[in-house]
């Protein structure tokens, strides 16, 4: 199992532009979770989807949509991307069975806004 | 409302000084505490975690947790760091409602480790 994955890595945009974060997930997992870490404030939740279909707005939801495109994939896109959205974003999918308390991250995407 | 507390924002320690991180937590059900340890670079690592039972948690790399439900802590800590163990670290707490999970992270402490 290749487990969380994202792309891309990296990527620099400049004020304005748009731009779609991928994740994906092989665990059959049905809850799937974006996150922005900034320095000092952890982690914080954007936008969520608890099952195949369904999307709610997290604790920073503002400038940012989400789709679940299917069990697997859930994206996050920024439609104009602002300095402030400058940040590593974190997706995650939470576990089932004796791993159902348990979310499961990918590597990470850092942004940088111009 | 959920919350998570980290007060060491940045701990600097000589190699095999012995590491204790604080945590505070604030939900009163039912818990589900993590640790998490990001490398520089890289992305969150699972490194221990406590639901219930034995409140003492011994997770990878020689780190260990002690739950303390009379504090609502649950600090980490480790008996002798390593170089290698330069890292940020994060305390997490896990509530579920209904469909919806909520994780709340610990704003992290970075641990910087001297040769």
């Amino acid at each position: 199992n290749a487990g969380v994955t994202q792309t891309p890595k990296f990527q620099v945009l400049k004020t304005g532009q748009s731009m779609t974060l991928q994740c994906a997930q092989d665990m059959n997992h049905n809850s799937m979770y974006w996150y922005r870490q900034d320095p000092g404030m952890g982690l914080r939740l954007i936008y969520y989807s608890a099952s195949e279909g369904t999307t709610d707005k997290g604790e920073v939801p503002n400038g940012y949509n989400v789709s679940r495109l299917n069990k697997r994939e859930f994206s996050l896109r920024l439609e104009s991307a602002a300095p402030s959205q400058t940040s590593v974003y974190f997706c995650a999918s939470r576990g089932a069975g004796d791993a159902y308390n348990e979310q499961f991250f990918g590597p990470g995407t850092r942004l940088t806004v111009l | 409302a959920q919350s998570v507390s980290q007060h060491n924002h940045h701990v600097i320690l000589s190699e095999a000084a012995s590491l204790e991180l604080g945590c505070n937590y604030s939900y009163g059900g039912t818990v589900n505490l993590f640790w998490y340890v990001q490398y520089p670079g890289q992305h969150l690592q699972l490194l221990l975690k406590y639901f219930s039972g034995d409140p003492l948690v011994k997770g990878i790399k020689g780190f260990e947790a002690e739950f303390i439900k009379s504090k609502f802590s649950f600090n980490l800590r480790k008996p002798s760091v390593q170089w290698s163990d330069t890292a940020e670290y994060f305390c997490a707490d896990l509530m579920n409602s209904g469909g919806y999970q909520k994780v709340t992270f610990g704003t992290g402490t970075k641990l910087q480790v001297i040769p």
